[in-house]
């Protein structure tokens, strides 16, 4: 089973900050990596997939990238919604799995 | 606008049963993979199971293989997830997901199952 890790646990950045999440594969996943958003108390929320493609809905502020065993999620200026944990999730290598998440906050 | 209802979750004994159930609106239900993904309370994601377009093929992650059964019925736009021989650590919120090549752009609101005494 590929082990995905992220960093850091907590990222606390102000409204306007850029965030920058990453998350590592123990193996090489090419670019089957996904990244979502999950606000309390609600499911989560496709942002991004293949790495670096842009779900739908999600505004531009929102990109990934990176292949193999490293990757990246950044949000160039944060809103007051982007407040949120955030998974990554390999889908190269059955079965599928997720990191454990970074939480954004103030 | 998409929508995945689950139903069926609740409070059961440890060795009880439990069976959920997930329906589709405004998605082609029966051209996509279906499957479930958990989440421990205050915990991360974890993929369950999931079941191809036809339900020929089934997959489920190790700790569940032989006590949950994944079906479908595409007749009615639904997933089902029979789960028995429940123990604590299966406590979860339980999400219903339209899966897209291996990731999920549709999620249900999920259907809290507890297992206690």
């Amino acid at each position: 089973e590929i082990v995905m890790t992220q960093s850091p646990a907590t990222l606390s950045v102000s409204p306007g900050d850029r965030a920058t999440l990453s998350c590592r594969a123990s193996q090489s996943v090419s670019s089957f990596l996904a990244w979502y958003q999950q606000k309390p108390g609600q499911a989560p929320r496709l942002v991004i997939f293949t790495a670096s493609t842009r779900a739908t809905g999600i505004p531009d502020r929102f990109s990934g990238s990176g292949s193999g065993t490293e990757f990246t999620l950044t949000i160039s200026s944060l809103q007051s919604e982007d407040f949120a944990v955030y998974f990554c999730q390999q889908y190269s290598i059955w079965p599928p799995t997720f990191g454990p998440g970074t939480k954004v906050d103030v | 606008e998409v929508q995945l209802v689950e139903s069926g979750g609740g409070l059961v004994q440890p060795g009880g049963s439990l069976r959920l159930s997930c329906t589709a609106s405004e998605l082609s239900f029966s051209t996509y993979w279906m499957g479930w993904v958990r989440q421990a309370p205050g915990k991360g994601l974890e993929w369950v199971a999931n079941i191809k377009q036809d339900g020929s093929q089934r997959y489920y992650v190790d700790s569940v293989k032989g006590r949950f059964t994944i079906s479908r019925d595409n007749a009615k736009n639904s997933l089902y997830l029979q789960m028995n021989s429940l123990r604590a650590e299966d406590t979860a919120v339980y999400y219903c997901v339209a899966d897209r090549s291996g990731n999920y752009p549709y999620w249900g609101q999920g259907t809290l199952v507890t297992v206690s005494s």
